[in-house]
């Protein structure tokens, strides 16, 4: 069974708008992680931001937002006023357990175009 | 602030050749990653080390082994390569010991196998 998935493959967004990229996990776990990280043309892996099971609170991280709802089992990604510079893919992760040296697992991740 | 640094960034073998990636992490993070990027694919997960120890392997083929040397800098050996090993290959690190949470990835290590 898919651990993270992402039902968006591509998102289109005007300049200055919100845009949500959505992520669903599936884990028995009660202690787990999750992540977005972003990975624009050039490759790299750049870190956004992250939310524990245990966080009572969304985290924030200057203009993106991760909207936890952890009955519904979904830790969707909103980006507050885009900017051309945001058109990247964006990957959900997640760790199982709570410390330790696991693995994050990927979801396939959302190709996100912000148009002028 | 120091990144993790991969080496070298873009490689092209010729089947059945060897190839070896050098992963140099982040100052005092103990633990290292190694994940694998077809084109178009989500990383998938190869090998960990903790404290130079393996900790977790994933599908990692074997063709493909690596280290975590005392100096902490990890390498991933590839063998025998074939073209469905053309991919990029990403390091991350993390201060596991210190409670962090976030893996930090270097700038990936992109392989083309003719």
């Amino acid at each position: 069974a898919q651990k993270i998935t992402q039902t968006q493959p591509g998102m289109f967004v005007q300049e200055k708008e919100a845009v949500t990229l959505d992520c669903t996990y599936d884990t028995s776990d009660q202690s787990y992680g999750l992540f977005w990280y972003k990975q624009p043309s050039s490759g790299e892996m750049i870190f956004l931001i992250y939310q524990g099971s245990y966080d009572e609170q969304n985290a924030t991280e200057g203009r993106y937002s991760l909207n936890f709802q952890k009955a519904r089992k979904s830790a969707n990604l909103v980006i507050s006023a885009s900017q051309l510079g945001d058109s990247a893919m964006y990957f959900c992760a997640m760790r199982e357990g709570y410390t330790g040296f696991q693995k994050l697992v990927f979801g396939t991740g959302t190709r996100l175009l912000v148009s002028p | 602030a120091a990144g993790v640094i991969q080496s070298p960034r873009h490689l092209i073998k010729e089947k059945r050749e060897t190839a070896t990636l050098k992963c140099y992490p982040i100052p005092r993070h103990d633990t290292v990653y190694w994940y694998q990027q077809g084109p178009g694919q989500d990383p998938q997960f190869l090998i960990s080390f903790y404290e130079k120890m393996q900790s977790d392997k994933g599908s990692i083929p074997d063709r493909f082994s690596a280290q975590q040397f005392s100096d902490y800098h990890s390498e991933l050996n590839m063998s025998s390569l074939e073209l469905g090993d053309s991919a990029l290959y990403f390091c991350a690190s993390r201060l596991t010991a210190g409670g962090a949470n976030v893996l930090t990835f270097g700038a990936g290590s992109r392989l083309t196998v003719l």
